[in-house]
């Protein structure tokens, strides 16, 4: 059964850190170019960034540009979103999915920066 | 970078009405458009992919079309149950979203 399962998130002072993490099983991780995604309460979908299969590739979204860092490790089957300097607007449900839409959504896991 | 655009930003129909949801890439983005559905509080389910086709399980009263820059979500006949937000996405490589369509019952 195909799975990604994402964890990492919390609640973080502004201008502090975390890191998430996606969990994939089920699949051959090493054969997909992966994407975050997140959605803050009550606003749409926003693409946050993207690592291509073998990692040579990498784009960001110009909101969390500089702030974060994406990556994976393909013998643990896992991706990777290093989240720096926080803002309040990074608040949101962060999703990790491929970029052929093959695998499907995980439950999310929840960013919550506020002091 | 590619920019996608919606329109309109919420409508309201009727039950039984068909009901069109516009897309439109700032470059052309070949058939790489997916739509999805999503209902408050639940994770976004995929419509249609590669512009026209319909994900498995989906009613076939969704359809898709387009290709390049402009493409369109069409319900042929609304239902109670299809009352959600619309967002357009395109894929393959970086993922861009549209900023949704919210539907609701007249």
């Amino acid at each position: 059964e195909v799975q990604l399962v994402e964890s990492g998130g919390g609640l973080v002072q502004p201008g502090g850190s975390l890191r998430l993490s996606c969990a994939a099983s089920g699949f051959t991780f090493s054969s997909y170019s992966m994407n975050w995604v997140r959605q803050a309460p009550g606003k749409g979908l926003e693409w946050v960034s993207y690592i291509s299969s073998s990692s040579s590739t990498i784009y960001y979204a110009d909101s969390v540009k500089g702030r974060f860092t994406i990556s994976r490790d393909n013998a643990k089957n896992s991706l990777y979103l290093q989240m720096n300097s926080l803002r309040a607007e990074d608040t949101a449900v962060y999703y990790c999915l491929d970029s052929d839409l093959e695998l499907g959504w995980g439950q999310g896991t929840l960013v919550t920066v506020s002091s | 970078d590619i920019q996608m655009t919606q329109s309109p930003s919420s409508l309201s129909a009727s039950v039984g009405d068909r009901v069109t949801i516009t897309c439109r890439a700032s470059q052309g983005i070949s058939n790489y458009l997916a739509w999805y559905q999503q209902k408050p509080g639940k994770v976004p389910k995929l419509l249609i992919y590669a512009a026209s086709t319909l994900q498995s399980g989906v009613p076939s009263r969704f359809s898709g079309s387009g290709s390049g820059t402009d493409f369109t979500l069409t319900i042929s006949s609304l239902q109670p149950e299809d009352v959600a937000t619309y967002y357009c996405q395109k894929y393959n490589s970086a993922l861009t979203f549209g900023p949704g369509t919210k539907v609701d019952i007249k």
